[in-house]
């Protein structure tokens, strides 16, 4: 089945303890990118990927880090979380005249 | 000026009723767009998407594009119950941008039984 698969599901974590939210994609799609849902605000970039190795800032991407070491794998880094970045991520995967296929999902408190 | 506007809603339609929903944006280079619905808690889920001007039908769903206006639509017909959610448009530029999809922040969307 093709997807993108996120983990975890669900974290709570403490402000300045470093994370990493895995993403991965079984379509060999060349662009990958990391979003966060916020009410009231709509699902806004953090960073994206249009290939291996080459990465790019979105519109949010204050206090996150990503690599794309292999084309089926895209992790967010959170070096030092902060409560303003509790939010519903989301990682997705498109090719070349796609859409975006979403993940299911990470829902992040920073307390 | 936002990139892309929806009404928030919620656009509140009977059930087997047509639900018209709205998205304009205010970049010309825009060459690709999408429609997502979202249920709450839930991921987003592409519906339909569509990059020539004029209709494009996919079952009870009917996306329309005016490249002119810079105006998108997404038509549901005989709506039901289970089309309750946040629909979301999304705008693509294309070309050097392709990676960059840009979303409205949403129509929520009640079907009434």
């Amino acid at each position: 089945e093709a997807q993108v698969t996120q983990n975890p599901r669900y974290l709570i974590t403490v402000t300045g303890k470093k994370l990493t939210v895995t993403c991965s994609q079984n379509m060999n799609h060349e662009y990958m990118s990391w979003y966060r849902q916020d009410p009231g605000l709509g699902l806004r970039q953090i960073y994206y990927s249009m290939n291996v190795e080459v990465t790019d800032k979105g519109d949010v991407p204050e206090g996150y880090k990503v690599s794309r070491k292999e084309k089926r794998n895209f992790p967010l880094i959170l070096e030092s979380p902060s409560p303003n970045q509790t939010s519903l991520y989301f990682c997705a995967s498109s090719s070349w005249v796609g859409g975006y296929t979403f993940g299911s999902g990470t829902r992040l408190t920073v307390v | 000026q936002k990139e892309v506007e929806q009404n928030s809603g919620p656009l509140s339609v009977p059930e087997g009723a047509i639900a018209s929903l709205n998205c304009t944006y205010s970049d010309r280079g825009s060459q690709s767009f999408f429609w997502y619905r979202q249920y709450s808690g839930k991921s987003p889920e592409l519906i339909m998407f569509i990059y020539s001007n004029g209709d494009k039908e996919d079952g009870r769903f009917t996306a329309q594009l005016n490249k002119a206006s810079q105006y998108v639509s997404l038509l549901i017909r005989d709506s039901q119950p289970s089309d309750s959610a946040t629909y979301l448009c999304a705008v693509k530029r294309g070309g050097g941008s392709n990676y960059k999809l840009t979303f409205g922040k949403g129509t929520l969307l009640t079907v009434n039984p």
